[in-house]
C-alpha cells in the first residue's frame, strides 16, 4: 500500500459545479496536510495547509482532514474553467519542509 | 521578475553522462529544495538546503548532489546518468524549513536520459 494515495482522474465538471477531491493515507504519523494546484507544465503553488483534524476554509476552497479515517479532501465552490489543473495532496510528520510525502494528484478539468 | 528559476528547462543526454541542473531564487528566502516528478505524477522531495545544514533523503543515490554556491542558488549535479533518471525536477524555495510555509516552485527541468 503506498504511503498517499489520489484518484488520478481526470475528473470532468461543469463550470459551477462543486468539486471534490480526496486523498488517504497510511501513516497515522502525518499531522501536517497541505493542498498543492499545478498547472500544466509549471511547478506546484500552494493552496491549503491544515494541522489536524477539522476544515479550513479560504475563499471558494475548503480543506477538510478526518484524522480518525486517515482522509483529506479539498473541496472547490462555484468552479472555475481557470481551477483546471494537477491538485496534489502533501502531508508531513512535522514542521519541517523537507519531510514532505506527495500524493501522484487529480487532474481536474472545468469545462466552461 | 521569475521568482524561482531553473536552467535548462528541458535536457536530452546519454546513459552514463554526467549533467547539472541549476537554480537560482531572488525572493530572499533561506531554503531551498530538489523534488523529482516521476512519469506516474508522484513528486518526491530529493534535498532540502539551508545555510545552516543540508538534508538528505537517505533513498537518493549518491550520483546526485546539491551544490550551493550561495544562498540564492541550489544546483543539482548528477553523475553517471541512468534511464530511470529521466523525470520532471523541480526546484523550490520558502523562506525557512517550516512545513507550513509557502513553497515556490520553479518552472521544472524535464529530463530524458537515453
Amino acid at each position: 500500500q503506498k504511503e498517499v494515495e489520489q484518484d488520478p482522474g481526470p475528473l470532468s465538471v461543469p463550470e459551477g459545479a462543486i468539486v471534490s477531491l480526496n486523498c488517504t493515507y497510511s501513516n497515522s504519523a502525518f499531522q501536517y496536510f497541505m493542498w498543492y494546484r499545478q498547472y500544466s507544465r509549471k511547478g506546484p503553488e500552494l493552496l491549503m495547509y491544515t494541522y489536524s483534524s477539522g476544515n479550513k476554509e479560504d475563499g471558494r476552497f475548503t480543506a477538510q482532514v478526518d484524522k480518525s479515517s486517515k482522509y483529506i479532501s479539498l473541496f472547490i465552490r462555484d468552479s472555475q474553467p481557470s481551477d483546471s489543473a494537477t491538485y496534489l495532496c502533501a502531508m508531513s510528520f512535522d514542521n519541517y519542509g523537507q519531510n514532505f510525502v506527495f500524493g501522484p494528484g487529480t487532474r481536474l478539468s472545468v469545462l466552461p | 521578475d521569475t521568482a524561482v528559476s531553473q536552467t535548462p528547462k528541458y535536457l536530452v543526454t546519454q546513459m552514463g553522462n554526467d549533467k547539472s541542473i541549476k537554480c537560482e531564487q531572488n525572493l530572499g528566502h533561506d531554503t531551498m529544495y530538489w523534488y523529482k516528478q516521476d512519469s506516474k505524477k508522484f513528486l518526491k522531495i530529493m534535498f532540502s538546503y539551508n545555510n545552516k545544514e543540508l538534508i538528505i533523503n537517505e533513498t537518493v543515490p549518491n550520483r546526485f548532489s546539491p551544490k550551493s554556491p550561495d544562498k540564492a542558488h541550489l544546483n543539482l549535479h548528477i553523475n553517471s546518468l541512468e534511464l530511470g533518471d529521466s523525470a520532471v525536477y523541480f526546484c523550490a524555495s520558502s523562506p525557512d524549513s517550516s512545513s507550513t510555509d509557502t513553497q515556490y516552485f520553479g518552472p521544472g527541468t524535464r529530463l530524458t536520459v537515453l
